[in-house]
C-alpha cells in the first residue's frame, strides 16, 4: 500500500496564479483533510472531508477551496495566490474523527 | 474551538537522559489526545496516543500521562537517543469538533 501521497512536491507560483493539489489515499479511510505547516505554529487545518462528496471549512479555509469526488481524492484549491499562502502543505486520512491520521509527504509552495 | 498550547518551544538533552514536553488544552470535552513526532523533511508521523478514559499509557521508552483536571497531557521520553531528535507535536480533539495542533517542540538529543 501507497498509504497517502501527494502531488506536487514542490511548486514556485506567482501572485495570483491559479493551482491544485492532489491527495490520494489507498487505505479505504472516509476522513481526509488538509493541513497547513508554517514555521512555530503547528499544524493548521484548512478543510476536511467525512466521506465522499463532503467537505467542511477548518481553522484557516479563507482562500482555499476543496474538492472530494472520489473517496481516495482530495484536492486543495488556490484559486489566486498570494505570498501569505507560502508554505508547506500536508494532507491527511483517517478511519475516524478521532483515530490516527496518516499524513502524506507535503508539498512545500513558495508564491512570489 | 480547541486551543492547545505546548511547551517548551525547544528542548536539548544528553543521550541517556528523559524528556518531557507538556501540553494543555482549553476544551473539557477533548477525548483523544495524539502525539506525533516530526523528523527534518519528513511527515508527521503518530508515536503513542492516549484517550480520555485513560490516565497513562507507555510504549517501551515513550510514556503520555492525562490529567483531566488540570487539563494538560505530557509526553514523556526515557534513555533517549540521537534518532529521537525531531520535532514532536501534541493535538487534542473534542467531540463534533477538529483536531487541534500544538505548536510543537523541538527536541534535540546530544550524543
Amino acid at each position: 500500500n501507497a498509504g497517502v501521497t501527494q502531488t506536487p512536491k514542490f511548486r514556485v507560483l506567482k501572485t495570483g496564479q491559479s493551482m491544485t493539489l492532489l491527495c490520494a489515499q489507498d487505505m479505504n479511510h472516509e476522513y481526509m483533510y488538509w493541513y497547513r505547516q508554517d514555521p512555530g505554529m503547528g499544524l493548521r487545518l484548512i478543510h476536511y472531508s467525512v466521506g465522499e462528496g463532503t467537505t467542511a471549512k477548518g481553522e484557516v479555509p479563507d482562500g482555499y477551496n476543496v474538492s472530494r469526488l472520489k473517496k481516495q481524492n482530495f484536492l486543495l484549491g488556490l484559486e489566486s495566490a498570494a505570498p501569505s499562502q507560502t508554505s508547506v502543505y500536508f494532507c491527511a486520512s483517517s478511519y475516524s474523527k478521532g483515530s490516527e491520521q496518516y499524513f502524506g509527504p507535503g508539498t512545500r509552495l513558495t508564491v512570489t | 474551538g480547541e486551543n492547545v498550547e505546548q511547551h517548551p518551544s525547544t528542548l536539548s538533552v544528553q543521550e541517556g537522559d528523559s524528556a518531557v514536553i507538556k501540553c494543555t488544552y482549553s476544551d473539557s470535552a477533548s477525548n483523544y489526545f495524539p502525539w506525533y513526532k516530526q523528523e527534518l523533511g519528513k511527515r508527521p508521523q503518530l508515536i503513542i496516543d492516549i484517550r480520555s478514559n485513560v490516565g497513562e499509557k507507555k510504549d517501551q521508552r515513550i510514556a503520555v500521562t492525562l490529567n483531566k483536571t488540570a487539563k494538560h497531557f505530557s509526553l514523556h521520553i526515557t534513555e533517549t537517543q540521537p534518532e529521537d531528535s525531531a520535532v514532536y507535536f501534541c493535538a487534542a480533539i473534542p467531540p463534533g469538533g477538529d483536531m487541534r495542533f500544538g505548536a510543537g517542540t523541538r527536541l534535540t538529543v546530544k550524543p
